[in-house]
């Protein structure tokens, strides 16, 4: 029930971009991305609430595709401070579990000068 | 700003001695939630409260309690705790569900 992240772990120079996906296996109603530097709290990046949607703030933005059951965290020209665990939480689409948020195991992304 | 404060920020203590992790808020959210976080597996959650007296357990419940009978806190509280509880808890608030969560600074309980 976990959602699924890929990759696990990714090195980039400053400026290449970078691709991190989240599939899960039950249907979506919404999936939430976080960045968590080392010792320190998660922070809310973005929502996406709607298959389809797609949001983004600085260089970095994300998709949702409901149908596909997954969503893509989207880093754009890399700088050393996006350095961290990226989180994709999710929600899922039954009402069973109203307030249920299950996240990934993370993807740790490390940028080099 | 939002600030959510947890306490203690680091604890260690001996299997089977109750202890008591509290989460204040003061925002006036609704949404309050534990995780646990080991690594090499994420965040889980292990109770979420959507708002004053009504809690519900999320994926990693077992072992732990938590109440919510003010807006503003969201204890959790570990009866007998075992050595399985060793971890780092973060409290998080958010307007409901699908709003920002934000999360305190993370408690580290180690139980020997």
């Amino acid at each position: 029930q976990q959602p699924v992240q890929s990759p696990q772990a990714v090195i980039l120079r400053e400026g290449e971009d970078a691709v991190i996906n989240c599939s899960s296996s039950k249907a979506l109603y919404s999936v939430h991305w976080y960045r968590q530097k080392h010792g320190e709290a998660p922070v809310f990046l973005m929502i996406l609430l709607k298959g389809g949607e797609q949001k983004g703030h600085d260089k970095i933005s994300a998709s949702f595709n409901e149908k596909k059951q997954q969503s893509s965290l989207y880093l754009t020209a890399s700088q050393l401070s996006y350095s961290g665990t990226y989180f994709c939480g999710t929600a899922m689409n039954y009402g069973g579990s109203q307030g249920n948020l299950i996240f990934g195991k993370g993807t740790k992304l490390s940028v080099k000068p | 700003e939002a600030q959510v404060t947890q306490n203690p920020r680091y604890l260690i203590t001996v299997t089977g001695k109750k202890l008591t992790v509290t989460c204040s808020q003061n925002m006036n959210h609704e949404y309050m939630s534990w995780y646990r976080q080991d690594p090499g597996l994420g965040l889980r959650q292990i109770y979420y409260s959507m708002n004053v007296e009504v809690t519900d357990k999320g994926d990693v419940p077992e072992g732990y309690k938590v109440s919510r009978k003010e807006k503003r806190n969201f204890p959790l509280i570990l009866e007998s705790p075992s050595p399985n509880q060793t971890s780092l808890y973060f409290c998080a608030i958010s307007r409901g569900r699908n709003q920002p969560q934000h999360f305190g600074d993370g408690t580290r309980l180690s139980i020997l």
